[in-house]
């Protein structure tokens, strides 16, 4: 079973800091890696992809890979109350097909 | 453009029974998969079919089967329901079954209760 790692938190920043959220992964074959963003009751929401090895930055949200160490991370700069949900990191299977998600981390942005 | 559609939004049934769940990709999408989330726990990866054929698998019992029609909408049927299958029901659509990328789109699941 390939694994995905994260640690379940609570994570507790203030309105405005930089929030960190961090996965390892196991499976050394896997080429693409999703963050996705989900709020208590409802559906998980992709927010960033990366596949290339450095960083990836779509608005408030940077997203880095270093597949040598197994590791990808999520960065969120200015955080807001509304930024407060359980952040999946997820890795695609090296078949192609399967999403493999960690537990996910849970993030608290306090005003 | 609609997103990813899933019926009925919620469902209880008891133990032994069966249930069929239904999804409809994003329009343009040909690769429907399903996951199932317990609480506090990922989703985990049931099955992908792509151009209606089954591409994938996970670790779930024969009771568990799916099927995508020609229109790309799917189904997922669970036999002789357990306490343990409550949980919501994810299905995610993408563009294509096989690529390096796959982003997959969720849509707004099937929560089950089993009692």
């Amino acid at each position: 079973q390939k694994e995905v790692e994260q640690n379940s938190g609570p994570l507790s920043v203030p309105e405005g800091a930089i929030a960190s959220l961090n996965c390892t992964y196991s499976d050394r074959g896997s080429q693409s890696f999703f963050w996705y963003r989900q709020y208590s009751g409802k559906s998980p929401e992709l927010i960033m992809s990366i596949y290339s090895n450095g960083d990836k930055e779509d608005g408030r949200f940077t997203a880095q890979l270093n597949k040598a160490s197994q590791y990808v991370s999520l960065l969120i700069r200015d955080s807001q109350p509304s930024d407060s949900a359980t952040y999946l990191c997820a890795v695609l299977s090296y078949s192609g097909y399967a999403l493999n998600f960690g537990k996910g981390t849970s993030l608290l942005v306090t005003p | 453009d609609a997103g990813v559609t899933q019926s009925p939004t919620h469902l209880i049934k008891t133990r032994g029974q069966h249930v069929t769940l239904r999804c409809s990709p994003i329009s343009g999408h040909k690769s429907v998969s399903w996951y199932q989330q317990v609480l506090g726990q990922g989703p985990q990866f049931i099955f992908q079919y792509y151009e209606k054929e089954e591409r994938g698998r996970g670790n779930f019992p024969d009771r568990f089967s799916a099927r995508q029609f020609p229109n790309y909408s799917s189904e997922l049927n669970v036999n002789a329901l357990l306490l343990g299958d409550s949980a919501l029901y994810l299905c995610a659509s993408s563009l294509v079954g096989l690529a390096d990328y796959n982003e997959q789109f969720f849509g707004p699941g099937t929560r089950l209760t089993v009692l």
